[in-house]
């Protein structure tokens, strides 16, 4: 069974930084791209950032360009986003999406963790 | 404002037939796969359709998918109460090399 369990969601005031991970397990993490997704409260759904099973193919959002980091350690499996600069903005639920069946298809979802960026 | 349109609300009675509507463009619907998504309140996501009218095995047959263009089409027929929820479509951009969603779409069942 695949599953997808994000953590190091929380409150944090604008401008800090927080760190978000998503363990994953039941599938060939090491294969498979991965991605951040993101809803703000009563929003819709908005893609993130991605990067493919080596690392070597990495893109973001432009709302988040030059503030968020998408890494991933495929021995932990475990994919991570760090999030600097924060913005009030950015306050939303994070979940992490797979790609396992299909490119550019998020095929399983973590349960999702919550970010409030507030003072 | 999302690059993917889809319409903000749709109904229809139980046992009907709905059909919820995904445009795009050339670099993104027309030139990638576009998948589907149903959120239920207070819920993750959940993959409905991808590679544009594929199902994965647990989603009954009710629910299809199809592309024509730059537009995509979810249907789903003999509606149910509990197909009460949001949808999404998504497909990526060749050009902006970026991840899409469509705004989303109410569906009530009256």
């Amino acid at each position: 069974e695949v599953q997808l369990v994000e953590s190091g969601g929380g409150l944090v005031k604008p401008g800090g930084s927080l760190r978000l991970s998503c363990a994953a397990s039941g599938f060939t993490f090491s294969t498979c791209s991965m991605n951040w997704v993101r809803q703000a409260p009563g929003k819709g759904l908005e893609w993130v950032s991605s990067i493919d099973g080596s690392s070597g193919y990495i893109c973001y959002a432009d709302p988040v360009k030059g503030r968020f980091t998408i890494s991933r350690d495929n021995a932990k499996k475990s994919l991570f986003l760090q999030m600097n600069s924060l913005r009030a903005e950015d306050t939303a639920v994070y979940y992490c999406a797979s790609e396992v069946v299909s490119p550019s298809t998020y095929d399983y979802w973590g349960q999702g963790i919550l970010v409030t960026v507030s003072s | 404002q999302s690059v993917l349109t889809q319409p903000p609300s749709v109904s229809a009675a139980p046992g009907q037939k709905v059909t919820i509507s995904c445009s795009g463009s050339s670099s993104n619907v027309e030139k990638n796969y576009v998948s589907w998504y149903q959120q239920l309140p207070g819920t993750a996501p959940k993959l409905l359709i991808y590679e544009n009218n594929k199902r994965p095995s647990e989603i009954p047959d009710r629910f299809s998918g199809s592309r024509s263009g730059t537009s995509a089409t979810l249907g789903i027929t003999g509606l149910q109460t509990g197909d009460e929820a949001d949808y999404y479509c998504a497909a990526w951009d060749s050009s902006l090399s970026v991840g899409m969603f469509g705004g989303g779409t109410k569906l009530t069942v009256l």
